[in-house]
């Protein structure tokens, strides 16, 4: 029972490297979330797909790209890596819309990224 | 911007003490949930409050929805060792495909022996 499962775990790069975080889900979720956590500022939502296909902003996008290739699947992207990037990023899916069906959200365990 | 603030930010008490967390907004919300984190985890969903004035108790947790809906609490009874975490207060907003959770700024608990 996978759940959210994000790769890698921990990845170090220096500025202006690129790389790819890969979250995939099992549970046939349509909503999938991008977060990012910093120590004091909570969880703040970077990019969220509602479907297969489809992509948003959300409040913290600059700097990121996302793609939504297949349902199960949602790729986190930072082209050109900078020291403000670093953090612990986190997935999430749910089943339903967040408001109108109260859905909670089914967490991966995170990717922490160091930039230098 | 929907803002949640978390007091206390930081809490260290001892076993058996009570305590209580407050999740606090000047915006409405269409329900809230509180999250637990242990390090090296994501967070997990604790519970959803959807009504104004709504209590809901897990064991010695109780939570409670303000009746604005712009507020909540989480109070923990006889605290143990294993309550240790950080909590996340996160409001529902918005509509349909549109709809998002903001979090708050979290409450890292230490509970010791």
């Amino acid at each position: 029972n996978a759940g959210v499962t994000q790769t890698p775990k921990f990845r170090v790069l220096k500025t202006g490297q690129s790389m790819t975080l890969l979250c995939a889900q099992d549970m046939n979720h349509e909503y999938m979330y991008w977060y990012r956590q910093d120590p004091g500022m909570g969880l703040r939502l970077i990019h969220y797909s509602v479907g297969e296909g489809t992509t948003a902003k959300g409040e913290v996008p600059d700097g990121y790209n996302v793609s939504r290739l297949k349902k199960q699947n949602f790729l986190l992207g930072l082209e050109s890596a900078a020291p403000s990037q670093t953090s612990v990023y986190f997935c999430a899916s749910s089943s339903r819309d967040l408001a109108t069906y109260n859905s909670p959200l089914h967490f991966g365990n995170g990717t922490r990224l160091t930039v230098t | 911007t929907q803002l949640l603030e978390q007091s206390p930010q930081f809490l260290s008490i001892q076993e058996g003490e009570n305590l209580t967390v407050y999740c606090n907004s000047s915006s409405v919300f269409s329900s809230l949930q509180w999250y637990r984190q242990e390090p090296g985890e994501g967070p997990v969903l604790l519970v959803t409050v959807v009504t104004g004035g709504e209590v809901k108790k897990l064991k010695r947790l109780t939570f409670q929805f303000g009746d604005a809906r712009k507020d909540s609490s989480l109070h923990i009874t006889a605290a143990q060792p294993g309550d240790t975490g950080l909590y996340l207060c996160a409001g529902a907003h918005g509509t349909g495909t549109a709809s998002k959770l903001t979090f708050g700024t979290g409450t890292r608990l230490q509970v010791t022996l």
